[in-house]
């Protein structure tokens, strides 16, 4: 069982650079949701998506950009990489709804530096 | 002030103790979250509390609502459950979670 997968798990960036990371999920769940951790700080919501085609901002949406074009994978975006945008990127997905276990699963993190 | 604190930041037991993690927040929810990350990095959940207890294996999570407190309980501690404890609550009406910073928990053999 796959679960959530993240790619990559490590990436070093310029300043300035663009990628896209990765997050697909193969459980049907129609939540998905890009954290960010930063070292002695909890986890701080970027972007979630409710379900393919709708996406929403988080907590800290400046600097990334997301998109849902399928109910299985949630890219986010980096445009510009800056050296704020250091930290440990997590994607998670839950089941939400009537009945549904409300529970989030997370990916194994990207862990990304901007130099 | 942060709305979801945790207490202790750190703790070092000695296997086999009991365990007691606390996690306070100031603000209505309607769900509590538990979490483990574990030294390699990896998130996994263990519990969401709406109320009352839950139970799985040596692991125990209640929550208080009228007092916006929750204890996770680790009995018969294992060098296996070092690791980052994690509180996070959902909101009422919202889609998101606040995230405590994590207790790292280091049980010694």
């Amino acid at each position: 069982n796959a679960g959530v997968t993240q790619t990559p798990k490590f990436r070093i960036l310029k300043i300035g650079q663009s990628m896209t990371l990765q997050c697909a999920q193969d459980m049907n769940h129609n939540y998905m949701y890009w954290y960010r951790q930063d070292p002695g700080m909890g986890l701080k919501l970027i972007y979630y998506s409710v379900g393919a085609g709708i996406t929403d901002k988080g907590e800290v949406p400046n600097g990334y950009n997301v998109s849902r074009s399928t109910t299985e994978d949630f890219p986010l975006r980096l445009e510009l990489a800056a050296p704020s945008q250091t930290s440990v990127y997590f994607c998670a997905s839950s089941e939400r709804g009537v009945g549904a276990k409300n529970i989030q699963y997370f990916g194994a993190g990207t862990r990304l530096s901007v130099l | 002030k942060n709305e979801v604190e945790q207490s202790p930041q750190n703790l070092t037991a000695q296997e086999g103790e009991f365990i007691t993690i606390n996690c306070s927040y100031s603000v209505g929810i309607s769900a509590l979250h538990w979490l483990q990350q574990h030294p390699g990095g990896g998130i996994v959940s263990l519990f969401m509390l709406s109320s009352g207890k839950k139970k799985h294996g040596r692991l125990i999570a209640t929550i208080n609502i009228q007092e916006k407190h929750s204890s996770l309980h680790i009995t018969a501690s294992h060098p296996r459950d070092s690791a980052v404890y994690i509180c996070a609550v959902r909101q009422g009406g919202s889609e998101k979670l606040v995230f405590g910073k994590g207790m790292k928990l280091t049980v010694n053999p």
